[in-house]
Order: structure tokens, then C-alpha cells, then sequence
């Protein structure tokens, strides 16, 4: 398709799993974004890539996340030891570049911790 | 602090146009005006975004005021489609560090037959 990917659509994980969400973005997108959305509330920010490089982990909200683009293209948002609050929507976005008016999101990852 | 407010919710009637309101009283001469809806269970889908003046595309209108503290999204025929909640963000492109779309809480919209 030509719109981003994200695998699975939905993760049920016991707390202390580890998980890995995945994101395909848009063929040639340079700008990859995660974002978390809790129920009821706006998405937030968690981490910007430019290509591989991670330019911004300043939303990721403990040191048991971890994201990775590693050629510049796929992308996986890691979380270990998973807590029941991580239980969320975590959104995958892409876009040409970061002046690009328009980012494309993904359809998003609901993970919950049981 | 918050950069805009909106109204909680708001509802609109099938094929009439529907009005989104917008505060952003302390925009600054750089920011850019975006919006972006989320229908229910998808991600947010950008619609529309402007500087000063007003913008029309195949979704959407934008009218910015003359003094830019505030702005109104038209949807001229809602549909039932249309029932999403709608986030208006202010942005400034030429900032390094302004990539992140900041979504706040948004207008839940509800069109009705």
C-alpha cells in the first residue's frame, strides 16, 4: 500500500513483557515520528528521525523505550519490561522532510498491559 | 502552556457546513496555523494549514482573523463521515526544533443525520 504501516494493530502483553511495534513509512519519507496516545487524549510526542539518525528522544518517557530506523527506512519502537501504563495507542507518522506541511500517520499500534 | 484552545465538542447537522472554532491569541508572526482530524480507531489525517491568508482545499476552508489571534475550520457539506475530533495546532517551520506536532485535546465533532 501506499499509505504508512504499522504491525500489529494490536498487542496484548503481560506486564514485564517486552514488545516491539513496528512502522513501515512511506517509500522515500526522510521523517519518521512516534507518538503516544493515551485514551481520551491527543497523541504526544516521543521520538523524530531524520533518515537513521534519531534526532529527538526527548518524549520517550523512561529509558524502557527504545526506538530504532537503522537504514533509514523501517522503524521499531521497543519497550521493555512493559507497566500497565504504557497501555496506549503509539502512532507511527512520516513525512518528505521536516519543513514538509504534512506528516502521514499510520493507523497506529493499541497495545495493552495486562 | 497550551498554544490553542477549543471548544470540548461540538455537533453539526448532515449537509450543513460546519464552523471549528480556534484561539491562538499568542501566536507569534511565524507560526503557522494547521489542522489535522482523527476519525475514530486511525490515525490524524492533516487537512489544511495557513499562515495569514484564508486557504481552501478539497476538505477544507481556513479563516484566519486579520490580527491572526484566531481562526475557524469550514467544512461546507458535513457528512457523517466527518464525525471525528479535530486538532488545531500552531507551528513555526523555521524553528529547528518545531517538527513535533503539538495535538492538545481537540474539538470531538458528532455530524447528525
Amino acid at each position: 500500500g501506499a499509505g504508512v504501516s504499522q504491525s500489529p494493530r494490536y498487542k496484548v502483553a503481560k506486564r514485564g513483557q517486552d514488545v516491539a511495534l513496528r512502522c513501515d513509512p512511506i517509500s522515500g519519507h526522510v521523517s519518521l515520528f512516534w507518538y503516544q496516545q493515551a485514551l481520551g487524549q491527543g497523541p504526544e510526542f516521543l521520538t523524530y528521525f531524520q533518515n537513521e539518525a534519531q534526532l529527538d528522544k526527548s518524549g520517550l518517557p523512561s529509558d524502557r523505550f527504545f526506538a530504532e530506523r537503522p537504514e533509514g527506512s523501517v522503524s521499531t519502537l521497543k519497550i521493555q519490561r512493559t507497566q500497565q501504563e504504557d497501555s496506549a495507542v503509539y502512532l507511527c507518522a512520516s513525512s518528505w522532510g521536516r519543513e514538509n506541511t504534512e506528516a502521514f500517520f499510520g493507523q497506529g499500534t493499541r497495545l495493552t498491559v495486562v | 502552556d497550551a498554544k490553542t484552545t477549543q471548544p470540548t465538542s461540538m455537533d453539526c447537522a448532515e449537509g450543513r457546513a460546519a464552523n471549528l472554532p480556534c484561539n491562538h491569541s499568542t501566536i507569534s508572526g511565524n507560526e503557522y496555523v494547521y489542522w489535522y482530524r482523527q476519525i475514530h480507531s486511525q490515525g490524524p489525517q492533516y487537512i489544511i494549514h495557513g499562515l495569514k491568508n484564508n486557504e481552501t482545499n478539497e476538505m477544507a476552508s481556513l479563516i484566519i482573523t486579520e490580527d491572526r489571534k484566531s481562526s475557524t475550520l469550514i467544512l461546507p457539506h458535513a457528512t457523517l463521515r466527518d464525525t471525528a475530533v479535530y486538532y488545531c495546532i500552531v507551528r513555526d517551520l523555521r524553528r529547528s526544533n518545531d517538527y513535533k506536532l503539538s495535538f492538545g485535546a481537540g474539538t470531538t465533532v458528532t455530524v447528525r443525520a
